[in-house]
């Protein structure tokens, strides 16, 4: 399985962007990006992916960089409820719908008031 | 709430004891998973179903776990002469498409 490569820990302030980095050089071309992040005491929850263009929902947007070596998970305005471990996620798109989630150690994100 | 429900939440057991955990999915979800969480580590994959059928088993699984999902609704995890080192959050997961619904776990502890 392919790796990503978080720094573990980030700050941001409430009502500011947040950018989330995530590295992974050895993304092959049928590797999705997938991004979940985990709140205190509950169970993973699913943001976003992607696989080559930029993409938005509710909840972020992800940038994708050209080469696909490197994706960002940003949060337009941070708040106190966004404060969380947000894992970067390799998955390939040859298993089609299913397949094991492959988790790292995550990014480390607090929002300070 | 995600709609994945998982009982009990907490369980405390003697090292030696057998546990079981239970696991109901969204009830559409065909495929179920279940991972492992130790504390400051992100979840580990256990092993996952589509439908009945268990497709793929962790090779970290060892003998001593064993899960279960008859015809294809809820699952079960049983650990068997559980060990200290078994601590940890179990959590399932349920999907359809890409995107896995977590319950809220299962956190044993052995003594």
């Amino acid at each position: 399985d392919a790796k990503t490569t978080q720094p573990n820990s980030m700050e941001s302030n409430e009502e500011e962007p947040v950018h989330l980095p995530c590295n992974h050089s050895t993304i092959s071309g049928t590797d999705y990006i997938h991004w979940y992040r985990q709140l205190p005491s509950q169970g993973p929850e699913y943001v976003i992916h992607g696989l080559t263009s930029n993409v938005n929902n509710r909840m972020a947007s992800l940038a994708i960089a050209e080469d696909r070596k490197s994706s960002t998970l940003i949060l337009h305005r941070a708040t106190l409820r966004d404060a969380a471990v947000y894992y970067c996620i390799l998955r390939d798109g040859m298993e089609n719908q299913g397949g094991k989630l492959i988790f790292g150690q995550g990014t480390e994100l607090s929002v300070k008031p | 709430d995600t709609g994945v429900s998982q009982d009990p939440r907490h369980k405390i057991t003697k090292r030696g004891q057998n546990v079981t955990f239970r696991c109901d999915p969204i009830s559409e979800h065909n495929r179920l998973y279940w991972y492992r969480q130790t504390l400051g580590q992100g979840p580990e994959f256990l092993t996952y179903f589509q439908n009945e059928a268990q497709l793929e088993k962790s090779r970290l699984l060892s003998d001593r776990f064993s899960a279960e999902r008859p015809k294809g609704s809820f699952s079960t995890l049983e650990i068997q002469r559980t060990e200290q080192g078994d601590s940890a959050m179990y959590l399932c997961a349920s999907s359809l498409m890409y995107e896995q619904y977590f319950g809220p776990g299962t956190r044993l502890t052995v003594t």
